[in-house]
């Protein structure tokens, strides 16, 4: 694998169901993302980590909750979710927390029902 | 409020003409800015970038400018091809260890 994968690509979950969103990156890289695209929004950014430890966290409701045990792999725990939250969930990864460009990955297609 | 604005969610270019994608900033601060392509079902990929201490950036078919006065840059595709039919996001950084701020992108589609 190459590049930044995610997993599972496409998720169906209730409101009460409790679900995880993994991140891989094989660059590398010691800075790796969270963002949310809803329809018809711009990439919200949601976390950053930068050599595993939260650097940012952009007033992102407690029902999603991000972990990241070394800087090749990055969660995102999801619980009780909205219907609102259903959203495409882009990873990225970039050599740092410094300028420069970030690596998607293909994203999580998450459906809330 | 939207800090970067794409005004024009589409655009269709004859193959071999230029493309012209457009993209407005609202925040002074900004000094780095970045052009991104997506294709369906893939992540979004690094294109070009510019700083604020130049105008114009160039690579290959891709040229993007800079107008810091108007708050204002525009990616050039010159000439397009099917290929390049994405769509296209611009992202503005205030600084290192400072977030992107992205537009809600252009579709661009390339006719043969």
């Amino acid at each position: 694998e190459t590049g930044v994968t995610q997993t599972p690509r496409h998720l169906v979950m209730g409101m009460t169901n409790k679900k995880s969103l993994k991140c891989e990156q094989h660059l590398g890289h010691n800075a790796m993302y969270w963002y949310k695209q809803s329809a018809k929004k711009p990439l919200e950014l949601m976390f950053v980590y930068n050599f595993k430890e939260q650097t940012e966290n952009n007033s992102v409701p407690s029902r999603f909750s991000p972990e990241c045990p070394n800087s090749s792999h990055l969660f995102l725990h999801l619980h009780t979710l909205q219907p609102e939250d259903s959203a495409l969930y882009l990873c990225a990864s970039s050599q740092d927390w410094v300028q420069g460009e970030q690596y998607f990955g293909p994203g999580t297609r998450l459906t809330v029902t | 409020d939207q800090q970067v604005k794409q005004n024009s969610p589409s655009l269709s270019v004859q193959e071999g003409r230029i493309s012209i994608l457009n993209c407005d900033y609202t925040n002074s601060m900004f000094d780095y800015f970045l052009w991104y392509k997506k294709y369906p079902a893939e992540g979004p990929t690094f294109l070009i970038s510019i700083s604020s201490i130049k105008d114009k950036n160039e690579d290959g078919r891709f040229t993007v400018f800079l107008n810091k006065s108007a708050k204002h840059l525009s990616l050039h595709i010159v000439p397009s091809q099917p290929g390049d039919s994405a769509v296209y996001f611009c992202a503005a950084s205030a600084g290192t260890g400072n977030q992107f701020y992205f537009g809600t992108g252009t579709s661009l589609t390339v006719i043969p």
